[in-house]
């Protein structure tokens, strides 16, 4: 049974740009929630995903949107990148709302 | 709003001894609290998780951890370290009344096994 799976591992990106980042959750998962983790510090809760829709979202701006797709799988758009933005973005998905699995990530770095 | 802290960013333990990692939360009702493990460049493993069943909660790689909620604690222990332990740790909780809330997560304790 495949668990959570990201895509690309890593990614360089310059200040301004766009980028887009992929999850398909763990077989029979319906709920995608999309992390940003700095170095050095616990992740944080950017929003999730289910029925398609952004159901919760935490303390992040608007650059940053999403998308949920009828498979379940899980987009994470961030435009007008800043350096700051740079981190390791965790996707984790569940089933019962109650216990989320967490991917490998993606380290994007912008420059 | 719900805070998770962690007392140690970083803990030493020597090969063979007790692990304690210690949680502490701040929420408006009961919550689902979690342990996670990070190995480097890796992203979380859920070790356990509590969620308003048995107090005591048993996981994997020989770890548990105790919810007091007079303490509002969740402390990960382990009886004898293992060098393959060492790694980071984040305590977790998420707020079980709405149903969708996202984790928030403590700063993490790095754990350090010593031969």
């Amino acid at each position: 049974d495949a668990g959570v799976t990201q895509s690309p591992t890593h990614l360089i990106k310059t200040r301004g740009q766009q980028v887009t980042l992929r999850c398909s959750p763990k077989s029979g998962h319906d709920t995608v929630s999309w992390y940003q983790q700095a170095l050095g510090q616990g992740p944080q809760f950017i929003f999730q995903y289910y029925e398609e829709e952004e159901r919760q979202r935490g303390n992040f701006p608007d650059r940053f949107s999403g998308h949920q797709f009828p498979n379940y799988s899980s987009e994470l758009n961030v435009n007008a990148l800043l350096l700051g933005d740079s981190a390791l973005y965790l996707c984790a998905s569940s089933f019962d709302m109650k216990t989320q699995y967490f991917g490998p990530g993606t380290r994007l770095l912008v420059l | 709003a719900q805070s998770v802290t962690q007392l140690g960013s970083h803990v030493s333990v020597s090969e063979g001894a007790l692990v304690l990692l210690r949680c502490n939360y701040s929420s408006s009702v009961p919550p689902y609290l979690f342990w996670y493990v990070q190995y480097p460049n890796q992203g979380l493993q859920l070790l356990l998780k509590y969620t308003s069943a048995a107090t005591l909660v048993k996981g994997i790689n020989g770890f548990e951890a105790e919810f007091k909620k007079s303490e509002t604690s969740f402390h990960l222990t382990k009886p004898s370290a293992h060098m393959s332990d060492a790694a980071e740790y984040f305590c977790a909780v998420s707020d079980p009344g709405g149903g969708a809330d996202g984790l928030t997560f403590g700063k993490g304790t790095h754990l350090i096994i010593q031969p």
